[in-house]
């Protein structure tokens, strides 16, 4: 019940695309759902994040969307670049808990 | 840069060796917390404090262990070190008392021969 599931686990698409990545949890206690965005050999940079009262957030390029009856969230990524290249992680937290819950990451690559 | 830095950046000692891996949070954030990523995997939680106490515990090796010092800077302890302990050690930190917002330092990358 604690799971976050990411999918897929990697992604290819044509610069300019919309790439998109899927996240399900089964807690309905969570209450915070953040993405984070990873380049190879850097720590993890906090992207975006939404809470469950609103149904799509966007930042920039970079949207989610939350579908809290399917307990499902997603990243999508307009006009995606090549530096936009990427592993994606997302994660969940309730603010009486101490830790996110991180789902498996995708790796995306942006071809030019 | 998130305001997380971490020292050292890199690290290669032998097996059954011990390292001592340090971060010092963003200014002002009580929280720390450490994960573990080996090769092109996720991230695993280690542990977390938060103003100088435990606050939870994760998939930490008895091997390992960590403290939050009176200035909030943290440390890591890896002891009898083995081959799969070889990954990078990410300190993260965050201004809430719960996992809101998460800031990563750079990391330490282990390399155990």
């Amino acid at each position: 019940q604690q799971q976050v599931k990411q999918s897929p686990q990697s992604l290819i698409v044509q610069k300019g695309g919309i790439p998109i990545i899927n996240c399900a949890y089964e807690n309905t206690a969570f209450d915070y759902f953040p993405w984070y965005q990873q380049f190879p050999g850097k720590g993890p940079a906090l992207l975006i994040a939404i809470r469950p009262d609103v149904s799509e957030k966007k930042e920039g390029r970079f949207t989610i969307s939350f579908n809290k009856s399917a307990k499902q969230f997603s990243l999508h990524i307009m006009d995606s670049q090549p530096g936009d290249s990427a592993t994606y992680f997302c994660a969940a937290s309730m603010d009486s808990n101490y830790q996110l819950i991180w789902g498996a990451g995708t790796k995306l690559i942006i071809k030019p | 840069d998130s305001g997380v830095t971490q020292t050292p950046k890199h690290l290669i000692t032998a097996t059954g060796q011990r390292v001592t891996l340090r971060c010092s949070p963003r200014s002002g954030d009580l929280s720390v917390y450490w994960y573990q990523q080996s090769l092109d995997q996720g991230l695993q939680f280690l542990i977390q404090y938060y103003n100088g106490e435990e606050r939870a515990k994760g998939n930490i090796l008895e091997r390992f262990s960590a403290q939050q010092f009176p200035d909030l800077h943290s440390e890591l302890n890896l002891s009898s070190l083995e081959l799969g302990d070889s990954a990078l050690y990410f300190c993260a930190s965050s201004p809430l008392a719960g996992a809101g917002e998460q800031y990563f330092g750079p990391g330490t990358r282990l390399t155990v021969t």
